[in-house]
């Protein structure tokens, strides 16, 4: 069964340090999310992607954050500046758009540790 | 009001029992409703999905949602230590948006 996959699974890094964190969405899916869960607390959304431009994003996804589907897998979040607080599972999922409900699969995660 | 409540937990149940999870929700325009399995640091599973009001079985899973009390719930019947996770409820209404409750935490005792 096709899933999404991402990488890497864990990353340390230092405060105000660049992280780019990468997801495959299953092949054929129109629509991408990323979501993160700090430790504890509700898993959030970030920002939806559709057409190789974001379709909505939360008031959490500020100017510190970009997304991009560079190639015709892949489809990365970039954080510039990280803080502190930075700290969470980002979870990427994919949902394949072709009717008028479909729901999102979501990947393993990628665990972003800020220092 | 929270736009999604769900009761934290932890539950623990002996295996073979029902369980009983739920999320209220305080936003009238969600129409499509999600339950999710999470495993320890892992991401959210799919478990069922509906759209609006009334029931969804699959296997041991019933899922249901009451639109005009603004409730929804999962049921599992004859559950088994492997159905031990974080369950999270999922809701969204127009936009593509998921918003999620907290989570319940339910272990099932073999």
């Amino acid at each position: 069964e096709p899933e999404v996959t991402q990488t890497p699974s864990h990353q340390v890094t230092q405060m105000g340090q660049e992280v780019i964190l990468r997801c495959v969405p299953i092949s054929n899916h129109l629509y991408f999310y990323w979501y993160r869960q700090i430790l504890g607390q509700k898993v959030e959304f970030l920002v939806s992607f559709y057409n190789n431009e974001i379709s909505e994003k939360s008031e959490i996804f500020d100017d510190q954050f970009s997304v991009e589907r560079p190639d015709g897998s892949n489809f990365t979040l970039k954080i510039r500046s990280t803080k502190l607080e930075d700290s969470a599972m980002y979870f990427c999922a994919s949902n394949p758009g072709l009717v008028v409900f479909e729901t999102q699969y979501f990947g393993p995660g990628t665990r972003l540790l800020v220092l | 009001q929270k736009e999604v409540e769900q009761d934290p937990g932890p539950l623990s149940v002996p295996e073979g029992a029902i369980v009983s999870l739920n999320c209220t929700y305080s936003n009238s325009a969600f129409q499509y409703f999600m339950w999710y399995r999470q495993y320890s640091r892992k991401g959210p599973e799919l478990l069922m999905y509906t759209y609006s009001s009334g029931n969804k079985e699959d296997g041991r899973f019933t899922a249901q949602v009451d639109k005009s009390s603004k409730y929804i719930s999962l049921f599992i019947r004859d559950s088994q230590p492997s159905d031990s996770a974080t369950y999270l409820c999922a809701m969204r209404g127009g936009s593509e948006k998921l918003v999620f409750g907290k989570g319940t935490k339910l272990t099932v005792n073999p």
